[in-house]
């Protein structure tokens, strides 16, 4: 069965420290993976997608097809990102993990 | 302005009582579908319809109907809603082939 998997509900680190939020996936082909975040209150939209891999607001994300993993990084955290990170899987329909809460402390 | 639009945003009603909750999208999407979020259990997918006409179930269809009789509208149908279908509704499109979601506001519903 198709899975993405978020083994942590929350993250918090201070400002300026690394961020590194899991997403681990379970395919059995090769899925398009996508990170969406969820500002307080607001609409989930799309902050980047492996194919194009590009850096979105600081962040970055890597497909590592050994470990089966879709790992969203950024080096220094701002108060700004806190929010609610989805990891997304595409192979015919849409699966999403649970998603991380990731509180940036001042 | 390409967008997503659900409606209503929110909505008490009592268990039973039969409704509906609009989405409308102006992209020309193919690809709709119906999410539903809960504190720790993340998105999960209700229905999704890959063009007018075909809909199909995502992980947790029960207790929802769906139709999509036109490309832009996918409403979303509780026949007799229970207090576990309490949860804020968030509604997708995308192009064919699963490009990127565009979301919805949400819609926060609560049956009592």
């Amino acid at each position: 069965a198709q899975r993405v998997t978020q083994p942590e509900k929350l993250l918090s680190v201070f400002k300026g420290a690394p961020v590194e939020l899991k997403c681990n996936y379970s395919y059995s082909g090769s899925p398009e993976l996508f990170w969406y975040v969820q500002y307080s209150r607001q609409r989930l939209q799309l902050l980047l997608r492996h194919i194009s891999r590009e850096s979105i607001k600081g962040f970055t994300a890597d497909l590592n097809k050994g470990e089966t993993s879709f790992h969203l990084k950024k080096p220094f955290a701002q108060e700004e990102d806190s929010a609610m990170y989805y990891c997304a899987g595409l192979l015919g329909k849409v699966t999403f993990g649970t998603g991380t809460k990731l509180q940036v402390i001042p | 302005e390409a967008q997503v639009t659900q409606n209503p945003r929110y909505l008490i009603t009592v268990t039973g009582k039969k409704l509906t909750v609009t989405c409308s999208q102006n992209m020309n999407h193919e690809y709709m579908s119906w999410y539903r979020q809960d504190p720790g259990l993340g998105l999960r997918q209700i229905y999704y319809s890959m063009n007018v006409e075909v809909t199909d179930k995502g992980d947790v269809p029960e207790g929802y109907k769906v139709s999509r009789k036109e490309k832009r509208n996918f409403p979303l149908i509780l026949e007799s809603p229970s207090p576990n279908q309490t949860s804020l509704y968030f509604c997708a499109s995308s192009t064919q082939g699963g490009d990127e979601q565009y979301f919805g506001p949400g819609t926060r519903l609560t049956v009592t």
